[in-house]
């Protein structure tokens, strides 16, 4: 069992407010993820992380923001939740220098 | 580039019958390959992995792959599926030395009792 934690697992909320995503894990990774998932599809990487202090946008564009400011920390931000926001995030990590990511169990969020 | 597809959206079978989830990929270099599964509600978990040793990769839960590089292919197999198997299955291809992953658009496998 891998030990990277999401938190909220759930979260419904109203248009415009400023919400954050937390992932942690205790693995020591340096390279954390944020993917997209809409129902019944395939993940989009929307942040990555290559250590502390690093954050690069992924393949799909996303008004969200992230930090890295501690090894097992890695938020993810939105300012202002809007409907088109709602979806499933998952956070991974891995390694570096290794090739097996590692989930988090997810954030299913549902802005209305 | 490296990208993957998965030849099967959903796929149904019946309890105790066999089980092919089928998974194509393009790679420019010796990739690594992956199978995911993911239970309602819940994140994705490694079931097993390629990277260049055997060709035919064991898993857990009595799942398998055989990367075949002529067929550029990494099809997951179960001898005997169970119902607990049901849940979506992700194939996934990594390379270089970022070792950045491409994700298949996933496959549902429904096990009928």
């Amino acid at each position: 069992e891998a030990d990277i934690y999401q938190t909220p697992r759930y979260l419904v909320i109203g248009t415009g407010k400023k919400i954050t995503l937390e992932c942690s894990q205790t693995m020591g990774h340096d390279k954390m993820y944020w993917y997209q998932q809409d129902p019944g599809m395939e993940l989009h990487l929307i942040h990555y992380s290559y250590g502390v202090n690093s954050t690069e946008k992924g393949d799909l564009s996303s008004e969200s923001t992230v930090s890295r400011i501690r090894t097992e920390h890695f938020p993810l931000t939105l300012e202002s939740a809007r409907p088109s926001h709602t979806s499933q995030y998952l956070c991974a990590s891995r390694a570096l220098g290794g090739n097996t990511q590692y989930f988090g169990p997810g954030t299913r969020l549902t802005v209305l | 580039a490296q990208s993957v597809t998965q030849l099967d959206s959903h796929v149904s079978v019946s309890e105790g019958t066999p089980v092919l989830l089928r998974c194509n990929y393009s790679s420019s270099y010796s990739p690594s390959l992956f199978w995911y599964v993911q239970h309602p509600n819940k994140g994705l978990q490694l079931l097993l992995k390629y990277t260049s040793a055997a060709t035919l990769v064991k898993g857990i839960n009595g799942f398998e792959a055989e990367f075949k590089k002529s067929e550029t292919s990494f099809h997951l197999t179960k001898p005997s599926a169970h119902m607990s198997d049901a849940a979506e299955y992700f194939c996934v291809v990594s390379e270089g030395s970022n070792n950045d992953m491409r994700f298949g658009a996933g496959t549902r496998l429904t096990v009928k009792p």
